[in-house]
């Protein structure tokens, strides 16, 4: 069976452009979350959908970061006028069931804005 | 809020010895899940272990064990007979029994020498 799968894997943005990331959770798992690595922060949550509806956006900055998923087999967080401190990986995961526990994380798509 | 600290920022052992891990978390939530997730060199995260905050036994999966200790509000992991594989940086997190959100620590690194 296929992980999630991200694209791009690697994605280089000059400042001020706009960057769409895409995360297509494992086959039947009716829940996607996204997170960010950094260094400094560490693994951060974003966002998560539960049956494709948005559940907690919490950790998402207000202003230029969105998330959607249209249907159960993905999911996009963009990114408008990409800065610098927007670098990141950003991972996505999935999640089998209701309420199921463990998170299955995807490899991940490297963001570098310069 | 749900905070996870890690304090030992890298541990070094020789292979075939056991390691622990420390992990302290803080959370109002009555019920929680907590976990240990492994990320490898490739940047791989994988699941590793879950500890459910009702139930009293310390979970224990392969040659990965827990040491729950409610009243301290720590999670140590065990990992016995470690191998050359096991080398990677290990994640404690948590999340609440209604909001799947996981909230990580800051990682320890490591190394099991031959």
């Amino acid at each position: 069976n296929a992980g999630v799968i991200q694209t791009p894997r690697h994605k280089v943005t000059g400042k001020g452009q706009e960057a769409t990331l895409w995360c297509e959770p494992i086959s039947g798992h009716s829940a996607v979350f996204w997170y960010r690595q950094t260094i400094v922060q560490g693994l951060e949550f974003l966002t998560y959908f539960r049956n494709q509806a948005p559940i907690d956006d919490s950790g998402m900055p207000k202003e230029r970061f969105s998330a959607q998923m249209p249907n159960q087999s993905h999911s996009t967080l963009k990114i408008q006028s990409t800065q610098p401190q927007d670098s990141a990986v950003y991972l996505c995961a999935s999640s089998p069931r209701d309420s199921s526990y463990e998170q299955y994380f995807g490899p991940g798509t490297r963001l570098t804005v310069l | 809020a749900q905070k996870v600290t890690q304090t030992q920022t890298s541990i070094s052992v020789v292979e075939k010895t056991t390691v622990t891990m420390d992990c302290v978390y803080e959370t109002r939530d009555s019920s929680y899940f907590l976990f240990w997730y492994k990320q490898t060199a490739s940047g791989e995260i994988v699941f590793l272990i879950r500890q459910d905050s009702y139930k009293k036994e310390n979970a224990t999966v392969g040659h990965y064990s827990l040491n729950f200790q409610k009243p301290k509000s720590s999670i140590g992991l065990i990992i016995t007979a470690t191998q050359i594989e096991d080398s990677a940086v290990y994640f404690c997190a948590m999340r609440g029994y209604g909001n799947e959100k996981i909230t990580f620590g800051a990682g320890t690194k490591l190394t099991i020498k031959p």
